[in-house]
């Protein structure tokens, strides 16, 4: 069975561009997550949906990001106008339900310059 | 919100030896306790979980400890391998608030020499 799967693994833009990143949960898996880690951090969380419905999303600077999950099963993360401080890995997680376990897929590597 | 602490940040130990990460945690309301090993270039991966209802879980060469009293639960690696060089990863939720937002330590990167 396929793991999650994320793309594209890196991603190298000028700042003020926009951009996006895609996931594929585990199939069935009714929980998603965005996350942010930067370099020697552990993950924060941005947004968790429930299906296609956004049900936390505090963490997320809603005046540059935004997330969708149409249909409730694939996810795209965007950002734009993209900063500096973007810079960052974007992982994304899915589980079966939110009292499951959380499986990460590999992460998109931005880099903004 | 829960805060979670990770100690040591680097542990570097003889192939064979055992490792020990310790983890604090600030909200007596979790109740969810993952550890999660993260190898270059790759996701985290959960290697094992305790929940509240437990003190201690085994799997094979890795252990987890946990004192909900003190707040704090720790992992131990026994027998370590060339191969269980990676960054690790404590976690801590409240998982029965509906909430399921794991809140990560800072992470250990633990070398093992050969």
């Amino acid at each position: 069975e396929a793991g999650v799967v994320q793309s594209p693994r890196y991603k190298i833009i000028e700042k003020k561009q926009p951009v996006a990143f895609w996931c594929n949960p585990i199939s069935g898996h009714n929980t998603l997550y965005w996350y942010l880690q930067n370099l020697g951090q552990g993950p924060e969380l941005l947004i968790r949906y429930e299906n296609e419905e956004a049900v936390d999303d505090s963490q997320l600077p809603k005046d540059r990001f935004s997330a969708e999950r149409l249909k409730g099963v694939d996810s795209t993360l965007k950002i734009q106008p993209a900063e500096l401080g973007d810079s960052a890995v974007y992982l994304c997680a899915s589980s079966f339900s939110i009292n499951t376990e959380a499986f990460f897929g590999q992460g998109t590597r931005l880099t903004v310059v | 919100g829960e805060n979670v602490e990770q100690h040591p940040s680097t542990l570097s130990v003889q192939e064979g030896d055992s490792a020990v990460i310790k983890c604090t945690y600030s909200d007596s309301a979790s109740n969810y306790f993952p550890w999660y090993k993260q190898e270059l270039g790759k996701g985290p991966q959960l290697i094992i979980d305790i929940r509240s209802n437990v003190g201690e879980k085994k799997d094979q060469r890795i252990a987890v400890t946990l004192n909900k009293t003190a707040k704090h639960f720790s992992l131990h690696i026994t027998e370590t391998q060339p191969e269980d060089s990676a960054v690790y990863f404590c976690a801590a939720s409240n998982s029965g608030a509906g909430s399921y937002q794991l809140t990560f330590g800072k992470g250990t990167k633990l070398s093992v020499i050969p």
